[in-house]
């Protein structure tokens, strides 16, 4: 498998409180990209980036930030979890015009 | 923005049935990537296309690009228990690489 690592894998969060999931890859790879994963509504991408420093907004960004200030590491911070932020989140890698290796997920619980 | 759509959402098969799932774009595909999720699991690479009309097989598996890119299909022949999942397409997009995920077709195999 390849070198990524998501932490935590699972959190209990209250409404209103700060998350930070954490991305770790050891395969150099330029790519990263976060998604959430909810019943009926597939992989939905939430930010990716392109490079250190580089990122953008993907289809359901509004409520996250992400930052890359190495390239092993891409997180992604919930200012205020919100009940609608329980989901699975994946994190992805990639070299480019190649396949993605996705994390093992991270299950978040806003109650 | 692009909305990548799988048909249908939800299959259910007897084992040696043949099963095919169908990913259709509001835009045209730049490459198409598809992948297989266990339950409980992580999304799995399966293969990428790139050209129009492209065919390709991996054992009882075969993929196909439409001839106007804004389609892709994946065909199961005699599929058996170790087929159960998801399967995803996904489309690589961009100098940035943006993969943005369909919504996936849940496959149930049984005896």
């Amino acid at each position: 498998d390849a070198g990524i690592t998501q932490s935590p894998r699972h959190k209990v969060t209250e409404t209103g409180t700060p998350v930070t999931l954490r991305c770790h890859q050891t395969e150099n790879h330029r790519y990263m990209y976060w998604y959430r994963q909810d019943p009926g509504h597939g992989l939905r991408l939430i930010h990716y980036s392109y490079g250190v420093k580089d990122t953008d907004k993907g289809e359901v960004s509004d409520g996250y930030s992400v930052s890359r200030s190495k390239t092993e590491d891409f997180l992604l911070t919930l200012e205020s979890a919100t009940s609608s932020q329980t989901s699975v989140y994946f994190c992805a890698i990639s070299s480019g015009r190649a396949e993605a290796f996705f994390g093992q997920g991270t299950r978040l619980t806003v109650v | 923005g692009q909305q990548v759509m799988q048909i249908p959402q939800y299959q259910h098969v007897q084992e040696g049935e043949d099963f095919t799932t169908y990913c259709n774009s509001s835009t045209t595909l730049s490459n198409i990537q598809w992948y297989k999720q266990r339950p409980g699991g992580h999304p799995v690479f399966l293969i990428q296309l790139v050209k129009s009309g492209e065919v390709k097989k991996q054992k009882r598996l075969t993929f196909q690009f439409g001839e106007a890119k804004k389609n892709s299909s994946l065909h199961i022949t005699a599929t058996q228990t170790t087929d159960v999942g998801t399967y995803f397409c996904a489309d690589l997009t961009g100098t940035a690489s943006k993969l943005t995920f369909g919504t996936g077709t849940r496959l149930q195999v049984t005896l």
